[in-house]
């Protein structure tokens, strides 16, 4: 099957930092990222489309300037949080639809917390 | 516009005994509806998924669910459930936009709890 890595799993910065998670789609090419968020007990907010070579895609209400996602290759997208603050904390989601295909793969997740 | 209701947060059964988790849908269209399942502090995988085939889809383990037009429901069930079902479970539509902008809207996800 298609796998999907998050890196890091866990990551805790300090309150004014940035904070870079990886998604890498391991065994195939996704020309499309998608990036969720998701509070404690609550659903995935989809965050953002990302698209292979273009400009991140963001949903209402989500600062582009605050959660800068670049796709630079097939295989890898990063999502940076900047100038963290505590609200920032959350687990952060990624997922890989290879190219051509139709279905979603979901990373581990990444689970930032900001002090 | 496209949109799934879990209408059960929590649901708590014993071990042994099926497995009934709740979700209807809205579409315009003729949707593409799936099942995921999220164990602690992991990420998602996919149970099952209904595109306009088989109205009775089949996952794996062990769990089905019944496209109902009619109803506009997609629940999701299991005969006997099993300790290590015990996970959070959304059911979730992709949007009809075509092409590379399809999107998946999540449901709030049920809790399901198992039981000895």
């Amino acid at each position: 099957g298609a796998v999907v890595s998050q890196h890091p799993s866990w990551v805790i910065c300090k309150s004014g930092t940035s904070v870079k998670i990886e998604c890498r789609s391991l065994d195939f090419q996704a020309t499309t990222m998608f990036w969720y968020r998701q509070f404690p007990k609550q659903s995935l907010m989809l965050m953002a489309t990302s698209n292979e070579g273009s400009k991140a895609t963001y949903e209402q209400g989500v600062e582009k300037d605050k959660f800068l996602i670049n796709h630079a290759s097939l295989t890898l997208s990063t999502l940076t949080v900047t100038s963290a603050h505590p609200e920032d904390s959350s687990f952060y989601i990624c997922s890989a639809r290879r190219t051509g295909g139709t279905e979603a793969f979901f990373g581990q997740g990444t689970r930032l917390t900001v002090v | 516009a496209q949109s799934v209701t879990q209408l059960d947060s929590h649901v708590s059964v014993s071990e042994g005994t099926p497995v009934l988790l709740r979700c209807n849908y809205s579409s315009s269209y003729s949707p593409s509806l799936f099942w995921y399942v999220q164990h602690p502090n992991k990420g998602l995988q996919l149970l099952l998924k209904y595109t306009s085939a088989a109205t009775l889809v089949k996952g794996i383990n062990g769990f089905e669910a019944e496209f109902k037009k009619s109803e506009t429901s997609f629940h999701l069930t299991k005969p006997s459930a099993h300790m290590s079902d015990a996970a959070e479970y959304f059911c979730v539509v992709r949007t009809a936009y075509g092409g590379a902008t399809n999107k998946l809207i999540f449901g709030t996800g049920t809790l399901l709890a198992v039981q000895p």
